[in-house]
C-alpha cells in the first residue's frame, strides 16, 4: 500500500462545475496534511493545507480531513480552464519524519470550457 | 513572502560533468532545506534532507556520494550531480521551511526548479 494515494484521474469536468480530489494516507499518526497544484514544467504552488478535523475554506477551495478515515480531500468550486493542472496531495507525519511531505501520485484535472 | 530561488532553471550538459544546483531563501532564514526529484508523469521524490551546519539527510537508495549537498548557511542549500550520467536527467526542486515558523503545520515553500538534461 502506497504512503498517500489519490484518485488516478484523470479527471475532467466543465467548467463551472466542482471538481473533487481525494487523497488517503497509510500512516495514523500523520499529522497535517497539504495540497499543491502543479502546471507543466513547473513546480508545485501551495494551495491549502490543514491539521483538524473538518473542513477548511479558502476562496473557492475547500479541504475536508478525516482522520479516522484517514482521508483528504480537495474541493474546488467553480472550476475555471485555469485550474487545470496536476493537484498533488502531500502527507507530513511528524515523529522522527518531522518536516518531510510525503506525495501522492497526483491527479490530473482538466476543467474543460 | 516566503522566496525560494533556484538557479539555474535549466542546464544541458555532456555525460560525465558535475552540475550545481542552488537553492536560496530570499526573504527568510532555513535552517532546513528539501531536495526532490521529479521524472516525467512522476510526482516528487525526496531525495534528501538539508541541514544548515550539518550532514544532509539522505532517503533510502540516494547515493549520497553521487549528490553531494552543502548547506553553509542559513539562505543557502546547494546540490551537485556528480559525474552525472542520462539517467539522473530529471527536474530537481528545492523547498525551505521558515525557521521562525518551523512548526508542523507549516508549508514548504518551493523553487522554481531546475530541469537537468545529460546527453
Amino acid at each position: 500500500q502506497k504512503e498517500v494515494e489519490q484518485n488516478s484521474g484523470p479527471l475532467s469536468v466543465p467548467e463551472g462545475a466542482i471538481a473533487s480530489l481525494n487523497c488517503t494516507y497509510s500512516d495514523r499518526g500523520s499529522q497535517s496534511f497539504f495540497w499543491y497544484r502543479q502546471y507543466s514544467g513547473k513546480s508545485p504552488e501551495l494551495i491549502m493545507f490543514i491539521y483538524s478535523n473538518g473542513d477548511k475554506e479558502d476562496g473557492r477551495f475547500t479541504a475536508q480531513l478525516n482522520k479516522a478515515s484517514q482521508y483528504v480531500s480537495l474541493l474546488i468550486r467553480d472550476s475555471q480552464p485555469s485550474d487545470s493542472a496536476t493537484y498533488l496531495c502531500a502527507v507530513n507525519k511528524g515523529g522522527t519524519s518531522y518536516g518531510k511531505l510525503t506525495f501522492g501520485q497526483g491527479t490530473i484535472l482538466t476543467v474543460h470550457p | 513572502g516566503a522566496v525560494v530561488s533556484q538557479h539555474p532553471s535549466w542546464v544541458i550538459c555532456k555525460s560525465g560533468t558535475s552540475v550545481k544546483i542552488e537553492c536560496r531563501s530570499l526573504d527568510f532564514q532555513a535552517t532546513t532545506m528539501f531536495w526532490y526529484r521529479q521524472f516525467p508523469k512522476q510526482s516528487l521524490m525526496l531525495m534528501a534532507t538539508s541541514n544548515e551546519g550539518s550532514k544532509a539527510t539522505y532517503e533510502q537508495g540516494v547515493e549520497k556520494d553521487k549528490f553531494l549537498i552543502n548547506h553553509a548557511s542559513l539562505t543557502l542549500s546547494t546540490l551537485t550531480v556528480t559525474s552525472a550520467h542520462p539517467e539522473d536527467s530529471s527536474f530537481y526542486i528545492c523547498s525551505a521551511r521558515d525557521r521562525w515558523r518551523d512548526r508542523l503545520n507549516q508549508p514548504q515553500h518551493f523553487g522554481d526548479g531546475t530541469r537537468l538534461s545529460i546527453l
